[in-house]
């Protein structure tokens, strides 16, 4: 156990419609990370946040969006689905930014849209 | 643009066997070089990470993994595998100096361990 937690586990939904994935980091890390895993593009860095701000963006498309609130915990935003946005969704944590700082994933979130 | 390239996509050993899974990266310095392992249904943990200093680097259930700077390599090694290592391993980059987290994966090597 990582101590990262992310929920829903599992999400199924349909085409167009909106869902929101929670990740909690673990106690004392500030910076939180956002990756999609998929068949066909392998693992990709999506967003990463610091202490409640944008720290780093990677191939996140324009109808994701995420945020970190003040008790840390970060919210990813994913509208209009699309079946190809069917993946897995990991949540990672570390103490500080910078990539010298071990990042701890959490469980994942599989979501299917249909 | 930074890349991570594992060219094996699927290895199977036998138990008690010797493992290496290869990983080359593409980076204009030397960057920060991790290896995970993501067993089915679970999340990625950390096997070793390379920053700085000794190439050779020894990491969490008896892996280790040898910086080659002039070849752009990182390879993950084990002596003699075991039937729990059946699982996917990810080669990963990090920025190097940089206050950005953010990792770039390859897009990993499935291992079957055969009995």
């Amino acid at each position: 156990d990582s101590g990262v937690t992310q929920t829903p586990k599992h999400l199924i939904t349909a085409t167009g419609q909106r869902v929101t994935l929670r990740c909690s980091p673990r106690s004392g890390d500030l910076s939180v990370y956002w990756y999609q895993q998929s068949l066909d593009q392998g693992l990709q860095f999506l967003i990463q946040y610091y202490n409640g701000e944008e720290r780093a963006k990677g191939n996140i498309l324009e109808r994701f969006s995420a945020q970190q609130f003040p008790d840390l915990h970060s919210e990813l935003n994913l509208s209009s689905l699309e079946l190809g946005d069917s993946a897995l969704y990991f949540c990672a944590s570390s103490v500080l930014a910078g990539a010298l700082n071990e990042q701890f994933f959490g469980p994942g979130t599989r979501l299917t849209v249909l | 643009a930074q890349s991570v390239t594992q060219p094996d996509i699927h290895i199977t050993v036998s138990e008690g066997a010797s493992l290496e899974l290869r990983c080359n990266y593409s980076y204009g310095a030397t960057p920060y070089l991790f290896w995970y392992v993501q067993s089915p249904g679970q999340g990625l943990q950390l096997l070793l990470k390379y920053f700085s200093g000794d190439t050779l680097v020894q990491g969490i259930k008896g892996f280790e993994a040898e910086f080659k700077r002039s070849q752009s390599s990182f390879n993950l090694r084990k002596p003699s595998v075991h039937w729990s290592d059946a699982a996917e391993y990810f080669c990963a980059v990090g920025l190097y100096g940089g206050s950005q987290g953010n990792l770039i994966f390859g897009k990993g090597t499935k291992l079957s361990v055969k009995p």
